[in-house]
């Protein structure tokens, strides 16, 4: 079975401009969540979905959003970027049935703001 | 606020010895507990998960939980270069959440 798989892996954005990233979770998982790494802050969760609505979210300003699709891809925006958005993006998947789920990441984005 | 506290090491250990990773979190809900691995320019990669107090086994790995403490570890046996990565301890404030906390990692080196 195909892993979770993000795109695009790289990217350069500068100042104020926006960014889209992509996920494909594991076939069958309907749940997809978002998570930025930094070195100084570690992993830290945004949000996430489940059957196209928004269940989960954390502690991230309006300007990261994110969506999923009837086929259960996600894509996370971030609008006005700013040089500390610079992180690695990952996303991870579940079943979303509930009970004691397990989470398996995608390779992430690296997202460089200039 | 919920926490997840790690040492951030490094933890380095002898070739063949055995690696001990500790973790405490804040939030006495919380239910279960995972520990991830991460090689250096990658992404985290699930070792193992345990759900109730006690040892949960799984080749050389071995997690442990002990929720009146609030601990978790993870025990890593005959320990390889191989192993040398960041170990990161993840916790599920309960059934149904699917925002996973976590600690930010130990650094284990093991030594050939």
């Amino acid at each position: 079975k195909a892993g979770v798989t993000q795109t695009p892996r790289y990217l350069i954005k500068t100042r104020g401009q926006q960014v889209t990233l992509s996920c494909s979770p594991i076939s069958g998982h309907r749940s997809v969540s978002w998570y930025q790494q930094t070195p100084g802050q570690g992993l830290q969760f945004l949000f996430e979905y489940f059957s196209e609505t928004q269940r989960n979210k954390g502690n991230f300003p309006g300007r990261f959003s994110g969506r999923q699709f009837s086929n259960s891809r996600s894509e996370m925006n971030v609008s006005t970027l700013e040089l500390g958005d610079s992180a690695l993006y990952l996303c991870a998947s579940s079943t979303g049935a509930g009970g004691m789920e397990t989470q398996y990441f995608g390779p992430g984005t690296r997202l460089l703001v200039l | 606020q919920k926490e997840v506290e790690q040492n951030s090491g490094p933890l380095s250990v002898p070739e063949g010895a055995i690696a001990s990773l500790n973790c405490t979190y804040s939030d006495r809900g919380s239910q279960s507990f995972f520990w991830y691995r991460q090689y250096s320019g990658k992404s985290p990669e699930l070792i193992m998960f345990i759900y109730s107090n006690g040892d949960k086994e799984d080749g050389r790995f071995t997690a442990q939980l002990n929720k009146a403490s609030q601990y978790v570890s993870l025990l890593i046996r005959d320990s390889q270069p191989s192993d040398s990565a960041t170990y990161l301890c993840a916790v599920n404030s309960g059934a149904g959440s699917y925002q996973l906390t976590f600690g930010k990692g130990t650094k284990l080196s093991v030594i050939p």
